[in-house]
């Protein structure tokens, strides 16, 4: 079945500095999310990457989606405290029946140091 | 509050019971899905509706599990004789149904369910 990778696991970053997290589908994906999960939170939607080569931005966070559609990225500029959570990408894979059946990765922490 | 709910948030049981979670959506959203979360883990789908039809199972939602969506609006998630290993947070989340599939989806609180 399709698996979604995303590294690394974990990031201790100090204030100030730039973070980044990747993901990687084992198969194509018909579109990539993004999603951000505070401690003892839910998760809560950031954007959607549909795309070949999308790029977008929301402030200091840029979302990329590979060329090939099977891998993508969060990278935030200058980190700050309430940056701090778990990030998820979640690939929707092509399927002609319409599967709507999201698979996640497991998510990077990211820590942020005052 | 617009956004999706879910009672109760906690739930304690002991092996061998039954429990039941409910999931309101967002109200003009007609797909509904069902995640579990384990700590550590991302959510793992379980299962969707659009509207009151079920029409995507997981491998992992074993005969214990059941879900309904009666009238395609809110949800039920009954997991019958409990294990330990069910012990997680259960999300529910819905969406508009988008037709191209750029659905977006909207996450609940969750339910954690602790099995003793």
């Amino acid at each position: 079945g399709q698996q979604v990778m995303q590294i690394p696991q974990y990031q201790h970053v100090q204030e100030g500095e730039d973070f980044t997290t990747y993901c990687n589908s084992s198969t194509t994906l018909s579109n990539i999310q993004w999603y951000k999960q505070r401690p003892g939170g839910h998760p809560v939607f950031l954007i959607q990457l549909v795309k070949s080569g999308e790029v977008k931005k929301q402030k200091r966070l840029t979302f990329q989606f590979g060329e090939a559609k099977k891998n993508s990225s969060l990278h935030i500029t200058a980190t700050q405290t309430t940056d701090v959570g778990t990030y998820f990408c979640a690939g929707l894979p092509y399927s002609g029946a319409g599967s709507y059946q999201l698979t996640f990765g497991k998510g990077t922490k990211l820590s942020v140091i005052p | 509050d617009t956004g999706v709910s879910q009672d109760p948030r906690h739930k304690i049981t002991k092996r061998g019971q039954n429990v039941t979670f409910r999931c309101d959506p967002i109200s003009e959203h007609n797909r509904l899905y069902w995640y579990r979360q384990t700590l550590g883990q991302g959510p793992e789908f379980l299962t969707y509706f659009q509207n009151e039809a079920q029409l995507e199972k997981s491998r992992l939602l074993s005969d214990r599990f059941s879900a309904e969506r009666p009238k395609g609006s809110f949800s039920t998630l009954e997991i019958q004789r409990t294990e330990q290993g069910d012990s997680a947070m259960y999300l529910c989340a819905s969406s508009l149904g988008a037709g191209d599939g750029t659905d977006t989806q909207y996450f609940g609180p969750g339910t954690r369910l602790t099995v003793l």
